[in-house]
């Protein structure tokens, strides 16, 4: 089984919402990640969680707050958004993340901020 | 920055044709990685290579890393118009305490029947 579930399939907030993305595996995998895709552009690198820390966080704005509550769960808190962070946002995971590991990507969320 | 190249941007070829998207960059890699990406869903891996030179071949996909692990290509014979979709190749290196990809742009591939 190689599967990350995420959800909501689609999410349509206003800027002064809060609300969470959620992914899941149950691959045994120990590293964790976020990524932001707009249209016709490939995946871009928010967040890497290893082993539930924090190992790199690629300037991504403070609106965007990661949160690793166990090795099989991976969120994305959202607060304050601008319409210009509407965009797919993938989840993926690893073995360790710290060595040459296949990274298995989830369906993605689709996001729109109005 | 490292960063992949990936040609060319945009194929559109006649089903039955035979096809090679190439991947290539300066920098050397530890493993390449080729996804298929359908509009609004999540890549999805196709193969990974890690030694220079090697040949890994899924169905009518032929995939190559270079011997100098800079470079790959994915050749398709006799394309389906199920093989149509979004191509991304993805150098993987360690830094900063982990392991990461670096995406090419993809290539979106149309087959048409």
């Amino acid at each position: 089984d190689t599967e990350v579930t995420q959800t909501p399939k689609h999410l349509v907030m206003g800027m002064t919402n809060k609300k969470s993305l959620k992914c899941e595996q149950h691959m045994g995998h120990r590293a964790m990640y976020w990524y932001k895709q707009k249209a016709k552009k490939p995946p871009e690198l928010m967040f890497v969680y290893s082993y539930e820390k924090l190992s790199i966080n690629e300037s991504v704005p403070s609106r965007f707050s990661p949160e690793c509550p166990n090795s099989s769960l991976l969120n994305l808190h959202l607060h304050a958004l601008q319409p210009e962070d509407s965009a797919l946002y993938l989840c993926a995971s690893s073995q360790s993340g710290t060595r040459m590991d296949t990274q298995y990507f989830g369906p993605g969320t689709r996001l729109t901020v109005l | 920055t490292q960063l992949l190249e990936q040609s060319p941007q945009f194929l559109s070829i006649q089903e039955g044709e035979n096809l090679t998207v190439y991947c290539n960059s300066s920098s050397v890699f530890s493993s390449l990685q080729w996804y298929r990406q359908e509009p609004g869903e999540g890549p999805v891996l196709l193969v990974t290579v890690v030694t220079g030179g090697e040949v890994k071949k899924l169905k009518r996909l032929t995939f190559q890393f270079g011997d100098a692990r800079k470079d790959s290509s994915l050749h398709i014979t006799a394309a389906q118009p199920g093989d149509t979709g979004l191509y991304l190749c993805a150098g993987g290196r360690s830094g900063a305490g982990s392991y990461q990809l670096t995406f090419g742009k993809g290539t979106k591939l149309s087959v048409i029947p």
